[in-house]
């Protein structure tokens, strides 16, 4: 594809729902990289991913997160139970190597009420 | 957590002049990036400076990294109402691959 694209791009979700986040990255990106961003503030790391393989996953907030990318190309991020806390934008990156520049997609908006 | 840390956290100037952003770091890097972030939107990969590297240019770019001193600038030249955007410093780790990022400069260029 031609860029990053994200989706759904705006989630509404109840406390205590579950959500999904996909990231459809540039093909044949190996890394890929997921963050969330509060509103005015610089992205947080959440994972790293390597092809299939997840390399880190220490800012994962709690363990209601959970991310995959079990092809090696399409990720998703998962929130269970989600909590008024988890509300911000999450952003989706990938590049075509390690080391080399981060290719963004728009994010997707997830506000819970 | 966040590897790096932009200063002014804020900057406001009119047309024409120059902008100079700062970031610092904690750890050992293998390269240093900037990006641009508009307001809603996704970032954009500006410019990219390895650790080997004290120095890099791109158009009205001007980077400059130290990594004595773990901090690097970023110099935009008469700036344009249109920069006016976030940007942000990101960082590896030398030995881990993972793009940590910055609070970001909010820079507002008057017209």
């Amino acid at each position: 594809g031609a860029g990053v694209s994200q989706s759904p791009r705006y989630k509404v979700a109840k406390r205590g729902q579950d959500v999904a986040l996909r990231c459809d990255p540039i093909s044949g990106h190996v890394s890929l990289f997921w963050y969330q961003q509060a509103l005015g503030q610089g992205p947080e790391f959440l994972t790293y991913f390597q092809n299939e393989a997840q390399l880190d996953k220490s800012g994962l907030p709690s363990d209601r997160f959970f991310a995959e990318r079990p092809e090696g190309s399409v990720s998703t991020l998962k929130i269970q139970r989600t909590q008024q806390e988890d509300s911000a934008v999450y952003l989706c990156a990938s590049s075509l190597l390690e080391g080399l520049e981060l290719f963004f997609g728009e994010g997707s908006r997830l506000t819970v009420l | 957590s966040q590897q790096g840390e932009e200063d002014p956290q804020a900057l406001s100037i009119q047309e024409g002049e120059n902008a100079t952003m700062n970031c610092s770091y904690k750890t050992s890097i293998n390269n240093l990036q900037w990006y641009r972030q508009n307001s809603g939107r996704g970032l954009v990969h500006l410019i990219l400076i390895r650790s080997n590297e004290r120095e890099k240019h791109s158009g009205r770019l001007r980077v400059t990294l130290d990594t004595s001193k773990k901090s690097s600038s970023l110099l935009i030249t008469a700036s344009r109402a249109a920069d006016t955007a976030s940007y942000f410093c990101a960082t590896d780790l030398w030995n881990n691959n993972d793009m940590r990022f910055g609070a970001g400069t909010r820079l507002t260029v008057k017209p």
